[in-house]
């Protein structure tokens, strides 16, 4: 099984919707990460989490609030989507065995808002 | 973060090693090399970093010069699956406050049958 999984893996809906993207992690970290990357760009941090009560803004959180419901589990709302939410949106954890801060990404969630 | 330069793309026979070099002459002492690939539209997938010494684990091995300003990551047997973009990344030992992970333009590694 994998370690981090996210669901849905798809997922379309319309403007004006509010969604909720949900990752739940086997790995034990307690740091958690949520991603979107577009298309011919990199990844941009949206929230992270570093325990359970804790939470934290990324680079571009606005239009999307998290939960930090246990230590496994992380997600990601669009309180009201819009069609520049479109995106791929990766949950990732991380640790810091053998120095540094590994991070570890789940399959990713394709949003399509029309 | 350091800068890393990679060459764009790389092809690489099925079977043999792929061997994905690395420049990044600006790193610092305390700044471990990482490497991360992304298969299409896939969630990028941690393989393997190092400080100084030479590295290896189930997935790859990884090779830094000794003035630490370049690095090379090797897949022993590529095979079709390894077909994806590597990154290459530089970054601090610890961090107290989350670090997006960034990643440059990498190389496109095409595993050929």
């Amino acid at each position: 099984d994998a370690d981090v999984t996210q669901t849905p893996r798809n997922r379309i809906t319309k403007t004006g919707k509010r969604i909720m993207l949900e990752c739940s992690q086997t790995k034990g970290h307690d740091r958690m990460y949520w991603y979107r990357q577009d298309p011919g760009l990199g990844l941009r941090l949206i929230y992270y989490s570093f325990d359970v009560k804790d939470i934290n803004k990324g680079e571009i959180s606005d239009g999307y609030s998290v939960s930090r419901q246990a230590q496994a589990k992380f997600s990601l709302s669009l309180e009201s989507a819009i069609p520049n939410q479109t995106a791929l949106y990766f949950c990732a954890t991380s640790d810091f065995a053998r120095g540094g801060e590994t991070q570890y990404f789940g399959p990713g969630t394709r949003l399509l808002v029309l | 973060d350091a800068k890393t330069t990679q060459p764009t793309s790389m092809d690489c026979a099925e079977g043999r090693a792929a061997n994905l070099p690395c420049n990044h002459s600006t790193i610092s002492g305390n700044e471990y090399v990482y490497w991360y690939r992304q298969i299409h539209s896939q969630g990028p997938q941690y393989i393997i970093h190092g400080l100084k010494n030479n590295e290896t684990n189930e997935m790859a091995s990884l090779i830094i010069t000794e003035d630490r300003k370049s690095s090379t990551l090797i897949l022993p047997h590529a095979t079709l699956r390894d077909t994806a973009v590597y990154y290459c990344i530089v970054r601090p030992r610890t961090s107290g406050s989350a670090r997006q992970l960034t990643f440059g333009s990498g190389t496109q590694l095409t595993v050929l049958p």
